[in-house]
């Protein structure tokens, strides 16, 4: 069966200081992957997704920024940090082929 | 307009009740379809995945497309309160596609 991680769980960082969010994959290979942040009452907002190592679609223009260096790894980073990137980030991921995504358990960023 | 709209509640109902959750969409292209549930401060989980119309049940659970409606209702029998949580709608047009469309989310909380 597939799993998916993300980590950290929390993280209260700076305004200004980088973020390096991880999320991976095991169990199944070349999978779609996708990061969407969630905001309290505005529902889910896709940023990123890709369907292959190095290849990184962009949904909403801001300072993040995300990579795909191995197939089952993706991240999400930001050099500097603004007040209004706190929020719930979400990692999923889906067969290629397939429609339904399925998500990890979530980082809550929180900056200051 | 939103392309879902999904009331938010909250909606609260006594534990044994049957539970009824509804999206409306207005893009004709939306033919997979999905409800989550959210509880506070985790992941989304996958509990309902269709793409046809007509109801679907698992368990406790029955989805229900109405294609010619662009309505789609999830329904709960037996209600627990281990069924408190938010529930969102998601769907997506043929092939799956890269960008799955979501509801705000209803927040269900089910009493003893």
């Amino acid at each position: 069966s597939q799993t998916i991680h993300q980590w950290p769980a929390t993280l209260v960082q700076p305004v200004g200081s980088p973020l390096s969010l991880e999320c991976t994959v095991e169990g199944t290979s070349n999978p779609n992957l996708y990061w969407y942040r969630q905001a309290a009452g505005r529902g889910l907002q896709l940023l990123f997704y890709s369907v292959g190592i190095g290849q990184i679609s962009s949904e909403v223009p801001q300072n993040l920024s995300a990579s795909r260096p191995q197939d089952r790894q993706f991240i999400l980073s930001s050099k500097k940090l603004l007040l209004s990137d706190s929020g719930f980030y979400l990692c999923a991921w889906r067969f290629p082929q397939g429609g339904e995504q399925y998500f990890g358990p979530g980082t809550r960023l929180t900056v200051t | 307009q939103k392309e879902v709209e999904q009331d938010p509640g909250p909606l609260s109902v006594p534990e044994g009740a049957i539970v009824s959750l509804n999206c409306t969409y207005s893009n004709s292209a939306f033919q997979y379809f999905m409800w989550y549930r959210q509880y506070s401060r985790k992941g989304p989980e996958l509990l309902m995945y269709t793409y046809s119309s007509g109801n679907k049940e698992d368990g406790r659970f029955t989805a229900q497309v109405d294609k010619s409606s662009k309505y789609i209702s999830l329904f709960i029998r037996d209600s627990q309160p281990s069924d408190s949580a938010t529930y969102l709608c998601a769907m997506s047009p043929p092939g799956g596609g890269n960008k799955l469309t979501f509801g705000t989310g209803t927040q269900l909380k089910v009493e003893l």
